[in-house]
């Protein structure tokens, strides 16, 4: 079955400190897809990137980056010289072509990471 | 462009008391879903409607209905509510059931139950 464990629960940096989301997920299926999401304190659920299983080329979109390594079933996220702003509930999700229940292609959630950026 | 909308954003309900919280997406997408967030849960789905006129089962369904009323609206129905409902509820739509799309969410709505 899948699975995505997001073993921070909470995580506390002081402004412009990199700090390291981590996400370790688990699946039967060699092609997948996996999604980080942010919850600020407002409450909306805001897509952040999407990457495929085939895929394990590092990505950076300004201060963010993604590791993904399909060796160890992880995909961390990393936000260098973070801000105040950053501060929010982070989500890991996995999606599968079918899900053990037979039923297609849903998200499966973590249980998220409130990072909270102190100034 | 409003994406998804839900109402309402916050309700109060008694044990027992009935709802039904609407959603709605202006993006011309196929599949819609209903999560409910926990503490320490992360988010978990309730309903899915992969296309207009089918819906299908979550992690959670006990205790829900859902209609997908056309391919804008899907709504999700309390019966007869319990304490153990409290929690925020998303809706959330993509461009087609497909793996590799991301999800677009509403704001979610806060529901508790007394």
């Amino acid at each position: 079955a899948q699975k995505v464990t997001q073993a921070q629960t909470e995580i506390s940096v002081v402004e412009k400190e990199d700090v390291t989301l981590d996400c370790v997920y688990e699946t039967r299926d060699t092609t997948y897809y996996l999604f980080w999401y942010k919850q600020p304190p407002s409450g909306e659920l805001v897509f952040l990137i999407r990457r495929n299983s085939f895929d394990e080329q590092n990505e950076i979109s300004g201060r963010y980056s993604w590791n993904f390594q399909k060796s160890t079933s992880s995909f961390n996220f990393t936000i260098t010289a973070s801000q105040v702003v950053d501060s929010a509930v982070y989500f890991c999700a996995l999606s599968e072509p079918y899900s053990s229940s037979g039923s297609a292609r849903q998200l499966t959630f973590g249980s998220g990471t409130q990072l909270t950026v102190l100034p | 462009n409003a994406g998804v909308t839900q109402t309402p954003k916050f309700q109060v309900l008694k044990t027992g008391q009935s709802m039904t919280l609407q959603c709605a997406q202006d993006m011309n997408h196929n599949s819609m879903y209903w999560y409910r967030q926990d503490p320490g849960m992360g988010l978990r789905l309730i309903y899915y409607s992969a296309s207009e006129g089918t819906t299908d089962k979550g992690e959670v369904p006990n205790g829900y209905n859902v209609s997908r009323l056309n391919k804008r609206e899907f709504s999700l129905r309390l019966e007869s509510a319990a304490p153990s409902q409290t929690s925020v509820y998303f809706c959330a739509s993509r461009v087609a059931s497909s793996y590799n799309s991301p999800l677009h969410f509403g704001n979610g709505t806060r529901l508790t139950v007394t």
